[in-house]
């Protein structure tokens, strides 16, 4: 079974430019959770999206945006890059079901310079 | 609501030593809870879960958690550390009702010693 898969693993942009990073399920789950974990930080949450629609967002300004496409795969936009924006960000998916873990993927590494 | 509490930022022990992680946590609500290892570069992994079962779970690894009501605790433990554990490690919630929306701890960071 495939698991969840992100592109790409690295992205180099500058401040105030624009990054899309994309995130594919695992087949079944239906469930897209992304989050960034900057350095020393922790796991914040920025956005869950279930069936196509956008279920709740964490405490992160608007430029933070993204959607989810039929066939349940996911992509994050963040607009108006700051240096701040660096992290790592990860993106989890799961089935409906509350008691099923979330499974991750490996992350795409954002690097402003 | 639901919070995790993770004791420790980094844990230090020797290869072969007992490996102990602590997480506290607060649900309005029966929990699910998970343990996740990260490694360098890389997402989490599922070590572990508590899904209202079995309360002493055992995981990949040779990994296990007990989870202890009266106590709010799921705390993480292995006999003998090996220098292959030495990672992240994360603590999650979930209620069985409400959001579903994990609540992560901030990790504890395993260090092995040879």
């Amino acid at each position: 079974e495939a698991g969840v898969t992100q592109s790409p693993t690295h992205l180099i942009k500058t401040r105030g430019q624009q990054a899309t990073l994309r995130c594919s399920p695992i087949s079944g789950h239906t469930s897209v959770y992304w989050y960034q974990q900057a350095l020393g930080l922790g796991l914040q949450f920025l956005l869950w999206y279930d069936e196509g629609e956008e279920r709740n967002r964490g405490n992160f300004p608007p430029r933070f945006s993204g959607r989810q496409f039929p066939n349940y795969s996911s992509e994050l936009n963040v607009n108006a890059l700051e240096l701040e924006d660096s992290a790592l960000y990860l993106c989890a998916t799961r089935t409906g079901e509350r008691n099923q873990p979330q499974h991750f993927g490996d992350g795409t590494r954002l690097s402003i310079l | 609501a639901q919070s995790v509490t993770q004791l420790g930022s980094h844990v230090s022990v020797s290869e072969g030593a007992l490996v102990l992680l602590r997480c506290n946590y607060s649900s309005s609500v029966p929990p699910y809870l998970f343990w996740y290892v990260q490694y360098p570069n890389q997402g989490l992994q599922l070590l572990l879960k508590y899904t209202s079962a079995a309360t002493l779970v055992k995981g990949i690894n040779g990994f296990e958690a007990e989870f202890k009501k009266s106590e709010t605790s799921f705390h993480l433990t292995k006999p003998s550390a090996h220098m292959s554990d030495a990672a992240e490690y994360f603590c999650a919630v979930i209620g069985a009702g409400g959001s579903y929306i994990p609540t992560f701890g901030r990790g504890t960071s395993l260090i092995v010693h040879p």
